[in-house]
């Protein structure tokens, strides 16, 4: 079945750095893709998304680019801050009836000043 | 504007006890409603999802219900709690089947 796996954790950064979190996917049809974005205590909120190949979902500095050839969906940022710390979660919705948005298991970004 | 509400934010019940976790979803007509489970270390488990006034498919078998008594209200139950029901409960609803999902503040249930 479709899936989604994301780099583990945590991700330790110090301030301004350059972030990369890796996501990779598998899925049978054409899926959209999300990067949701949790801090402490809280829910869930969608930071990006992309729905077809070649897309761009970009929010708050960071992006990420639907990547067919290489089932990928990379989030990256150019330089962090203390306030970006939080859990990132890689989505994939296999845009079928019936069916749910398949997370991965989250990586823990931390921002040190 | 669309808004979800879920209660209570924060719950310690000791094991074999009953449980009712609610969520309530406004401005919108119809929507998809889900329940996630976040266990330490395991990402989010996808627990119950409904497409209407009671109907609800169940992810994972074990001694959660879900029920959906209303358009726009979605209760999350358990009649004896086990101490592996800790966990942070998000509530969830989308227009559509599997698009984008807008979550609750979420639900922090600790077993004893």
């Amino acid at each position: 079945g479709d899936s989604v796996t994301q780099m583990e954790g945590p991700v330790t950064l110090s301030e301004e750095a350059f972030l990369t979190i890796n996501c990779t996917y598998t899925a049978t049809g054409y899926p959209s893709l999300f990067w949701y974005v949790q801090y402490p205590g809280e829910g869930l909120q969608l930071l990006l998304k992309a729905t077809k190949a070649d897309d761009k979902g970009s929010n708050k500095g960071f992006e990420a680019t639907y990547r067919k050839e290489t089932t990928s969906f990379h989030l990256e940022k150019g330089s962090v801050q203390v306030s970006d710390s939080a859990v990132y979660f890689c989505a994939l919705s296999p845009n079928q009836a019936g069916t749910a948005l398949i997370f991965g298991k989250g990586t823990t970004l931390s921002v040190s000043s | 504007s669309q808004t979800i509400h879920q209660w209570p934010a924060t719950l310690v019940q000791p094991v074999g006890s009953p449980l009712s976790l609610e969520c309530t979803v406004e401005g919108t007509s119809n929507p998809n409603l889900y329940w996630y489970r976040q266990a330490a270390g395991r990402g989010l488990q996808l627990l119950f999802y409904s497409v209407g006034i009671g109907q609800i498919s169940s992810e994972v078998p074990q001694n959660l219900s879900a029920s959906r008594p209303q358009d726009r209200q979605f209760i999350l139950s358990s009649k004896k709690l086990l101490l592996s029901d800790s966990g942070f409960y998000l509530c969830a609803w989308s227009l559509t089947s599997a698009g984008e999902l807008f979550f609750g503040e979420g639900s922090r249930l600790t077993v004893l």
